[in-house]
Order: C-alpha cells, then structure tokens, then sequence
C-alpha cells in the first residue's frame, strides 16, 4: 500500500535560517511527487511536481528534490510569510488517480 | 481565470442529517476528486469523478456519495452525518491524463461541524 511519511511534524525557525523538510514515501512506480503548501482554514495550494528521482524544481525560496525513496523541500533564508504546513502527496500507478497525502510538516518562522 | 470554488464556506449540523456540498472546477478542468482533512491530518481521498461517474473510491463507507454534472461542477453528499464526519470538506480539480499524472489543484474547502 501507498505510503507517505513527513518529518519533522513541526519546525521552528529564526528568520533566514535555512532547513529542509523530509517527505519518505513507498508507492509501487511512482506517477508523480506532490508538494503543497496550506494555511489554517484554507485549502492546499500547490507548490510542486515532480516525476522522477534526480528532478528538482525551484520557486523563490523553495527547492524541492526527488530520489527513489525520499523528497526533500528546502527553504533558504525563509520569511514569516514561509510559516504554513507543507503536505506532500505520491500518486502511484497502481493506485490510478488516487493522491496519498503525509500529515504535513508545520513550519513556523520567527522574525 | 477562477480557480476552484466550493460552497458553504461553513457549515452546521446536527447528527442524522444529511448535508450536501458543492464545487467548481477550475476553467478547463474535467475531473473532480473530493478530500476530507481531520484537524492536524493530511487531506483523505474520498472519490473522483470523470464523465459524470465515480471512477475511483478511497475507504469512505456508502453514507458518502457524489454526482458530477456535465458542466464539471460536482456535489457531495453525506447522509446520517455522525460526529465523526466533522472535517474540512476539500475539492480538487485536474485535467484527465491517460499518461503521465494529473495535477490536482484545491479549492478553499468547506468547514463541516457536526453537533
């Protein structure tokens, strides 16, 4: 079965303090990588795709990166307006049109 | 261009009834797949539908059914509504893919409580 596993479950940060957020998955032939980003109360907002180990994609201060096992969502010199849950999801082949979120990853940036 | 709308926003019930919630696709999306997010959980797939029919169904019991008509748009509707079902109510669209994946995009959810 599809599994997605994030960490931390919430990380503390001092304004421009960089880290990375850890997103461990199991799917059988992976279809596609999800990053999302989501505000309290507010509906996922989508960040990122990716399709296969090696990829990177970046936006402003996000670089997300992709190998056979794992995903990682790196955050350079991050603002308070950074601060949300991050939720990353896997779509598998054998599980068709079916996204399987992790329970995401609070961060919160301190000025 | 109008992304994803949902309505309610919000939403109160009582246990037993039964509540119906609706959404927009995004412009020139044809699928629709629905979510249910506890407090502090990442979001749950509860169906997808795709020319009107349910193609795909996560591990939602039968009180939790849906329609798609053929403007895209979609309902789902929850009968016997326990305590349980309290939750954020999201909605995703996408454009149906034979190959590769399908980026699904959310919708700002609706807010369910059940007293």
């Amino acid at each position: 079965e599809d599994q997605v596993t994030q960490s931390p479950e919430a990380l503390r940060l001092q304004e421009g303090e960089s880290s990375s957020l850890n997103c461990s998955y199991t799917v059988s032939g992976l279809r596609g990588l999800f990053w999302y980003r989501q505000d309290p109360g507010k509906g996922p907002e989508f960040l990122f795709t990716l399709y296969s180990a090696g990829e990177e994609k970046e936006k402003e201060r996000l670089k997300a990166t992709l190998t056979k096992k794992e995903s990682f969502l790196h955050i350079t010199a991050p603002k308070p307006e950074d601060s949300a849950t991050y939720l990353c999801a896997v779509q598998g082949y054998s599980s068709a049109s079916k996204i399987i979120f992790g329970s995401g990853t609070r961060l919160s940036i301190r000025p | 261009d109008a992304g994803v709308t949902q309505s309610p926003t919000h939403l109160i019930k009582t246990r037993g009834q039964q509540v119906t919630l609706r959404c927009s696709p995004k412009s020139g999306h044809d699928t629709v797949s629905w979510y249910q997010q506890a407090l502090g959980q990442g979001p749950q797939f509860i169906f997808q539908y795709y020319e009107e029919e349910e193609r795909q169904r996560g591990n939602f019991p039968d009180r939790f059914s849906g329609h798609q008509f053929p403007n895209y748009s979609s309902e789902l509707n929850v009968n016997a509504l326990l305590l349980g079902d309290s939750a954020l109510y999201l909605c995703a669209s996408s454009v149906r893919r034979t190959s590769g994946t399908d980026t699904q995009y959310f919708g700002p959810g609706t807010r369910l409580t059940v007293l």
